[in-house]
C-alpha cells in the first residue's frame, strides 16, 4: 500500500523562530507529487507548497520551504520566521503516478505558535 | 462569495436517518471530490468525479453514495447514518491537468460540514 505518514501529532514554535514538520511516504512509483496543506481553525484547507518528484530542487514559497529527500522518501516542511497566523493543522499529501486527482493524506500535525 | 460552498456547515442526526451533504462550486472545475476527516487519520477519499458522467469510488465508499447533478454540484448521501460516520466532511474541486496556469492536482476545498450521528 502507498502511504503517507506524519509522526508528529503536535509541534510548537516561538514566534519568529523556525520549525520543521516531518513527513515520510512509501511508494514504488517513480512519478508522484507531494503537497503540504494548511488547515487553520476556520477548517479551510489551503495549499501551502507542492513538489514534483522528478525535480531535484526543493520547492520554496516565501517563508515555507521543503526538504525533499527522494531516496529516504522524506518530505519535510520548514517554516521560517514563524507567525501567529501559521498556527494550524498541517497535512502532508501525495498523488501517486497516474492516480490523477486522488490525494493520499497523512495524519496531520498540529502546530502551535507561541508569542 | 466562496468558490466552493458546502451545506449544511454543521448537522446533528440520528442513527438510521438518511442525510445529504451538498457541494457547489463556481470555479468552473470539472473534477470534484468528497473526503472525510477523522482525528489521527487525516483526510480519506470517499468518492470522486472527473465529469458529470464519471463517478468513482474512493478509499472508503461503503455506506455512502453520490450524485453529480451538474458540473457545479456534487452531493454526498449517507443512506442510513451510523455513529462511526461522525466526522468532518470536505468537498474539493480541481481543474484538469495540462491547462495553462493550472497547478496540477491543486485541490480547492470547501469549508467542511461537521456531521454528528447520535
Amino acid at each position: 500500500a502507498q502511504t503517507v505518514t506524519q509522526s508528529q501529532p503536535e509541534m510548537s514554535v516561538q514566534e519568529a523562530e523556525t520549525v520543521t514538520l516531518s513527513c515520510t511516504y512509501d511508494t514504488s512509483e517513480s512519478d508522484y507529487y507531494l503537497f503540504w496543506y494548511k488547515q487553520p481553525p476556520s477548517r479551510q484547507m489551503i495549499l501551502v507548497i507542492r513538489q514534483e518528484a522528478y525535480k531535484q530542487q526543493n520547492a520554496t514559497e516565501n517563508r515555507f520551504s521543503v526538504n525533499f529527500q527522494k531516496a529516504a522518501k522524506s518530505f519535510s516542511l520548514k517554516i521560517s520566521d514563524s507567525q501567529l497566523g501559521d498556527a494550524a493543522m498541517y497535512f502532508c499529501a501525495s498523488r501517486w503516478g497516474t492516480s490523477y486527482g486522488k490525494l493520499t493524506f497523512g495524519q496531520g500535525t498540529i502546530l502551535t505558535v507561541h508569542p | 462569495d466562496a468558490d466552493v460552498t458546502q451545506t449544511p456547515r454543521n448537522r446533528i442526526t440520528k442513527t438510521g436517518k438518511r442525510i445529504m451533504l451538498e457541494c457547489s462550486q463556481t470555479k468552473g472545475h470539472d473534477r470534484m471530490y468528497w473526503y472525510r476527516q477523522d482525528p489521527g487519520l487525516g483526510l480519506r477519499l470517499i468518492y470522486y468525479s472527473f465529469d458529470v458522467k464519471d463517478i468513482n469510488k474512493g478509499e472508503i465508499s461503503d455506506g455512502y453514495s453520490v450524485s453529480r447533478q451538474a458540473q457545479a454540484k456534487f452531493s454526498l448521501s449517507l443512506e442510513s447514518a451510523i455513529p462511526n460516520q461522525t466526522a468532518l466532511y470536505f468537498c474539493a474541486t480541481s481543474d484538469a491537468p495540462g491547462l495553462a496556469g493550472v497547478v496540477e492536482d491543486e485541490q480547492f476545498f470547501g469549508p467542511g460540514t461537521r456531521l454528528t450521528v447520535l
